[in-house]
Parts: C-alpha cells; structure tokens; sequence
C-alpha cells in the first residue's frame, strides 16, 4: 500500500532561520511521482513542486530546495531564510506515475509558523 | 476561471439535513478529483471524474454521499442526511489531463459543519 509519512506535526523558526520538512513515502510501484503543496490559512492548496521517480537529480527553486532520495524513500523541503509568509501547512503526496485518475495520497501535514 | 472555484466556502447544516457542495473547475480540465479534509489532516480522495464519466468513487465513505458532473465541467458533491462525522473541509481540484503524473490544481474548499 501506499503511504506518506511527515513526522514533524509542527515547527516553529524564527525569520531568517533555515528550516527542513521531512517526508518519508511507502510504495511498491516503480513508477511514482512525488509532490509537495502549501497550504495557508485560506484554505487552498498550492502546488510547490513535482518530482518523478527516475530523477533524484535535487531542485533548488529561490529560497527552496528538495532533496530526493529514492534509497532511503525521502523526499525533504527545506527553506532557507525563512520569512512570516512561509507560515502555513505544507503536506507532502504520493502518486502513481501511469495510473490514470490517480489520487494523490497525502502525508498529514507539518505546520510551520515563523515568527519575526 | 483562472482557478478552481468552490462554492460555498462554509456551509453549517443541521444533523439530518441535505447538502450540495459546487466546483468549478479550470476550463478544458478533463479530471476532477473530491477530497475530504479533516481538521488536523492531510485531503483523502473521494471520488474522480474524467470528464462525465464518474470512474473511482471507492473513497465515498457511505451510500449518503453523491457526486456528480453532468456535462464534464462543474461538479456538485451531494451529502444526503447530513451526520457530525461528516464535518471537514472538502476539497475538489482538477488537472489537464488523465494520469497520476499531472499536477492537480486545488479549490480553496468548502468548509462543512454539521450541528
């Protein structure tokens, strides 16, 4: 079965801090993709990044980065420089690559609140 | 629209009411996904629509949940008899095309409280 794991429920940082989010996945596909999507006080979901699994190549996109790695089954977020808009639920999730209309399965969520 | 919309955003029923829930998803997106969100938890999948066509719905947690897409655009999620249990945030989102590798654009939800 499927499964995502983010152990971290909540963290809290001060601005400028760094901060790493873990995400730890279950599959037994081959063939996945992984996604992480912020979610703030308003309620929407808001799509971050996708990664697929025949690239472990890291990404850096401004002040975040993701490090994927296939053999120990992670897929960390980390921000550098935290500031009080970062403030928000960020949920990791899990798809399967070919199957059509796949749902995504969600980790629980880690909510980050960066103070000033 | 430029996003998926949902209406309404907060809907508070009493316990035995019915209830309907609107998406409206991205123009020319083929698939539309429901999630369930509970407080404190990350979205589980209800149902997924390709098109018209209602393909999984193995996450429709009892027969009082319906959902619809008459026309392979606008989806109502429909919860008849209305329980506390069924208190969350639901989630519709949608993508351009079939398969797990496109990213799914979500709606901001509508927030259902059952008294």
């Amino acid at each position: 079965a499927q499964k995502v794991t983010q152990a971290q429920t909540e963290i809290s940082v001060v601005e400028k801090e760094d901060v790493t989010l873990d995400c730890v996945y279950e599959t037994r596909d081959t063939t996945y993709y992984l996604f992480w999507y912020k979610q703030p006080p308003s309620g929407e979901l808001v799509f971050l990044i996708r990664r697929n699994s025949f690239d472990e190549q890291n990404e850096i996109s401004g002040r975040y980065s993701w490090n994927f790695q296939k053999s120990t089954s992670s897929f960390n977020f980390t921000i550098t420089a935290s500031q009080v808009v970062d403030s928000a639920v960020y949920f990791c999730a899990l798809s399967d690559l070919n199957q059509a209309g796949t749902a995504l399965i969600f980790g629980k969520g880690t909510t980050l609140s960066v103070s000033s | 629209g430029a996003g998926v919309s949902q209406s309404p955003r907060y809907k508070v029923a009493k316990r035995g009411q019915d209830v309907a829930l609107r998406c409206d998803p991205i123009s020319g997106h083929v698939s539309l996904f429901w999630y369930q969100q509970a407080l404190g938890q990350g979205p589980e999948f209800l149902t997924y629509f390709q098109n018209e066509a209602q393909l999984d719905k193995s996450g429709l947690p009892s027969d009082r949940f319906f959902a619809e897409r008459p026309e392979g655009s606008v989806s109502t999620l429909k919860i008849q008899r209305t329980q506390q249990e069924d208190s969350a945030v639901y989630l519709c989102a949608s993508s351009r095309t079939l398969g797990g590798r496109d990213i799914q654009y979500f709606g901001a939800g509508t927030r259902l409280s059952v008294l």
